[in-house]
């Protein structure tokens, strides 16, 4: 398995501010993805991290609230913009290897609080 | 796309009894389904998968079950234990755009009574 850290842990901060969190993988992985899970719920996914590329965003979110960068096969991260009270959720990362259907592995998590 | 429904969302089970949680799918294309635990303030932790080629598989306490003909497949926990108490998912890889997905559940809270 691959170990993952993410930073920050957990952050407050003020309405329209924009955060930063990181994800940095120990070992070179193919896939990285964000995810975003809102108080009590499931986990649903923002986009995938691509190398060298602009980020595949899922339906629901885009890139200038969500920008995401990838500079190398152990790193990226992901940018939350403008932040307004319903963008408080735990932010996670998660990785998979490099072969077909491998397992995903995710970080602990970013805690996420909008005053 | 893909569609996960997990079942209950909440079970309470007394310490050293059998916890059972389900999930169905809609995709029958999808072959690829693990379980996740969260617990409080930590991210998700893979505890068991199984693939579409297989129909159970074990690991000490925990075992998966899979029936690709209904779409569904389980996960049981024996012998529970206190430290069993969290959150857990389940989930598909579907298949669709450019990436191969991951879907998930809606979540199961477990509770197990000392």
């Amino acid at each position: 398995s691959a170990v993952i850290s993410q930073k920050p842990s957990r952050d407050i901060c003020q309405r329209g501010t924009s955060l930063t969190i990181q994800c940095q993988v120990d070992s070179q992985v193919t896939m990285m993805f964000w995810y975003r899970q809102q108080p009590g719920q499931s986990l649903t996914l923002i986009a995938t991290a691509n190398q060298g590329s602009e980020a595949t965003y899922e339906s629901g979110f885009v890139i200038d609230k969500f920008p995401i960068s990838r500079p190398n096969l152990t790193f990226s991260t992901l940018t939350v913009s403008n932040m307004s009270p319903e963008d408080s959720s735990i932010y996670l990362c998660s990785v998979e290897g490099r072969q077909v259907n491998t397992e995903a592995f995710f970080g602990q998590g970013t805690r996420l609080t909008v005053v | 796309g893909e569609n996960v429904e997990q079942h209950p969302s909440t079970l309470s089970v007394q310490e050293g009894d059998s916890a059972v949680i389900k999930c169905t799918y809609s995709d029958s294309a999808s072959n690829y389904f693990p379980w996740y635990k969260q617990e409080l303030g930590k991210g998700p932790q893979l505890i068991i998968d199984i693939r579409s080629n297989v129909g159970e598989k074990k690991d000490q306490r925990i075992a998966v079950t899979l029936n690709k003909t209904a779409k569904h497949f389980s996960l049981h926990i024996t012998e529970t234990q206190p430290e069993d108490s969290a959150v857990y998912f389940c989930a598909a890889r579907g298949y669709g755009g450019a990436t191969n997905k991951l879907i998930f559940g809606t979540g199961t809270l477990l509770a197990v009574q000392p």
